[in-house]
């Protein structure tokens, strides 16, 4: 059974561009979850969905950041313009809410290094 | 103060050594506490979870939450080489939407 799926594994890019983050939760599962993680300040939450619908964006940095969930099985965090103080690796989890718990499974994650 | 607190290491121990990894917490209302594992460009995998106060064991781990001190621990016997990784502490949020890390003890074991 395929795990969360996320793409790409590694970006690079300059300075204000846009960077669009992929993410595809484990089939089934109703909560996703978007995180940053660095060394300074470990893995903090960005912003939680359930059932598609965004329920927790206080993790959002700033307007510069947005997410979508399309469909059940799909979500992006967009950047835009990108800042060299936004490389970090992003990853995406999913759960099955109201089940057991609560256990979050995390992708691969996906390094983003902007110059 | 952060809600979660971890000594982020690094800790570096033989093979077959005895590894303890901490964490405290500040919020006396978190009800139970998870230890994820994380190798190195990996994401974060689920290793234990344990409520309230007590010991949880499986294999080689235990875990332990001491709620009056507010202190939470994972215990590893017989470490392995395998071992060598970022170890989190976590627990949910008061409003159960996501869960609250630590920063991660990074572990080394040398064979």
């Amino acid at each position: 059974d395929a795990g969360v799926i996320q793409s790409p594994r590694h970006e690079v890019t300059e300075m204000g561009q846009e960077v669009t983050l992929r993410c595809k939760p484990i089939s089934g599962h109703n909560s996703l979850f978007w995180y940053r993680q660095t060394m300074m300040r470990g893995l903090e939450l960005l912003i939680y969905f359930n059932n598609n619908v965004p329920i927790d964006d206080s993790g959002m940095p700033e307007d510069r950041f947005s997410a979508k969930m399309p469909n059940a099985s799909f979500s992006t965090l967009k950047i835009q313009p990108s800042e060299p103080r936004d490389s970090a690796v992003y990853f995406c989890a999913s759960r099955l809410a109201g089940v057991g718990t609560d256990t979050q499974y995390f992708g691969p994650g996906t390094r983003l290094t902007v110059l | 103060q952060k809600e979660v607190e971890q000594d982020p290491g690094p800790l570096s121990v033989p093979e077959g050594a005895i590894v303890s990894l901490n964490c405290t917490y500040s919020n006396s209302a978190f009800q139970y506490f998870m230890w994820y594992r994380q190798y190195s460009r990996k994401g974060p995998e689920l290793l234990m979870y344990t409520y309230s106060s007590g010991n949880k064991e499986d294999g080689r781990f235990t875990a332990q939450v001491d709620k009056s001190s507010k202190y939470i621990s994972l215990f590893i016997r017989d470490s392995q080489p395998s071992d060598s990784a970022t170890y989190l502490c976590a627990t949910p949020n008061q409003a159960g939407t996501a869960l609250i890390f630590g920063k991660g003890t990074t572990l080394s074991v040398s064979s």
